[in-house]
């Protein structure tokens, strides 16, 4: 079946460098996708979301990019900080639909 | 404005007992959804609810879950009788209805069966 998956389960970095977190999906039909956060303990937070007719959206030190063709999705968070340490998650749905799909998620460790 | 409230936060129960869970969605917001995650995996879509109407519960497990939101406000989960597998977090999201697809999410109702 149709999945939203990710590569990787753990990314570590160390603090102040860039992280990239990706997503691939496999749903031709989606056309929104959104990136949530979650921290230990809490609910999924929204971080930034695109829709299919852009490539690039760029938040507040987040930038998400889309790639249709490939059907891959990437977070990418400038500067990290020991507080971006959460499990990243990307979701996805399909035109038409209220319902998001999420995928496993990725660890993300920021070592000080 | 409040965000997505759930209770509990936390529930240990034994085996073959009832749990409610309970979720209060963004005042306004229309479509609620219910989602859970087991430990390690993908938060896995349960139903949506629009207003007071099951609009998509594909995702219920089984007949042990049974979901309710009378009047098109809060919304309960109950799960009755509960089994071991039952152990994971529950999340409560909600958004708009006609609005740009943004859903927001609960902290979650913790359960944990013995």
């Amino acid at each position: 079946g149709e999945s939203v998956g990710l590569h990787l389960p753990t990314l570590s970095v160390q603090e102040g460098d860039n992280s990239i977190i990706n997503c691939a999906y496999s749903n031709s039909a989606s056309d929104y996708f959104i990136w949530y956060k979650q921290e230990s303990g809490k609910g999924p937070q929204f971080i930034i979301d695109i829709r299919s007719n852009m490539d690039k959206r760029q938040g507040q030190r987040v930038t998400v990019l889309l790639n249709k063709t490939v059907k891959h999705l990437s977070l990418q968070i400038a500067a990290t900080q020991p507080g971006d340490s959460a499990v990243y998650f990307c979701a996805e749905k399909a035109g038409g639909s209220y319902i998001p799909t999420f995928g496993r998620g990725t660890s993300l460790i920021v070592h000080p | 404005e409040a965000g997505v409230t759930q209770f509990p936060s936390h529930s240990v129960i034994e085996k073959g007992q009832t749990v409610t869970l309970r979720c209060d969605p963004i005042s306004g917001h229309d479509n609620l959804y219910w989602y859970r995650r087991v430990m390690g995996k993908e938060i896995k879509f349960l139903l949506h609810f629009v207003k007071e109407s099951k609009q998509d519960e594909s995702g219920m497990p089984n007949n042990r879950f049974l979901a309710e939101r009378t009047g098109g406000t809060y919304s309960t989960l109950k799960v009755q009788p509960a089994e071991l597998e039952d152990s994971g977090v529950y999340f409560c999201a909600s958004s708009l209805l006609g609005g740009p697809g943004t859903i927001y999410f609960g902290e979650g109702s913790w359960l944990t069966v013995v």
